[in-house]
């Protein structure tokens, strides 16, 4: 079946604009979680969904975050006012028993 | 503290070796343990659960030492497609997951 998707692949946008990642998880996962990796950095944890409730949202880093997944199955992660520090890969994964599969990844360029 | 803390390396090892890595964590509660690798521009994928009786899978060894609170990851003659980044990850509470971040190996042939 299908993996972890998610779109788009590489977005660049201007400081201060709104962007949305979304995810589509595996058929099936009700967990789903969005990370973000800096060069050199392991995954950082954002927030985690379980169905279509954010069950952990610590790890969002302001208020300028926000993700939602309204029908317990696709996720879009919003960034609102976008800062260059902003910049990195954007990683969704959905879990079964554990085991967490990631997709691609979105790469966040603000200039 | 870091919740999760590893070497970042890099580790330059000649194919055919043995090398391993060691990854210590912070929060006692923690419950499950991971390795996953994660090629360069490529996302993360589960290598091995680590279990409290130590696992294998190949050439690959996983142990846990909870009194120490230390996981590590031993890889027998290395190929040179081993070469990748490894990440410890530590599962705390129910559902928080978090990554170290991450040993670089280097493969020398």
């Amino acid at each position: 079946g299908a993996g972890v998707s998610q779109t788009p692949s590489n977005k660049v946008t201007e400081k201060g604009k709104y962007v949305e990642l979304r995810c589509d998880p595996i058929s099936g996962h009700t967990a789903l979680y969005w990370y973000r990796q800096s060069l050199g950095q392991g995954p950082e944890f954002l927030i985690y969904f379980q169905g279509t409730g954010a069950a952990d949202d610590s790890g969002l880093p302001n208020d300028r975050f926000f993700a939602v997944r309204p029908e317990g199955s696709v996720s879009t992660l919003k960034i609102q006012r976008t800062e260059r520090g902003d910049s990195a890969v954007y990683l969704c994964a959905s879990s079964y028993r554990d085991t967490q599969y990631f997709g691609p990844g979105t790469r966040l360029t603000v200039l | 503290r870091k919740e999760v803390e590893q070497d970042p390396g890099p580790f330059n090892v000649p194919e055919g070796a043995t090398v391993a890595f060691n990854c210590t964590y912070s929060n006692s509660a923690s419950q499950s343990f991971f390795w996953y690798r994660q090629d360069c521009r490529k996302e993360p994928k589960l290598l091995m659960s680590v279990y409290s009786s130590g696992n294998e899978d190949g050439r690959f060894t996983a142990q846990l030492n909870r009194a120490s609170q230390y996981i590590s990851l031993l890889i027998r003659d290395s190929k040179l497609s081993d070469s990748a980044t490894y990440l410890c990850v530590v599962k705390v509470g129910t559902d928080k997951i978090i990554f170290g971040k991450g040993t670089r190996l280097h493969i020398l042939p």
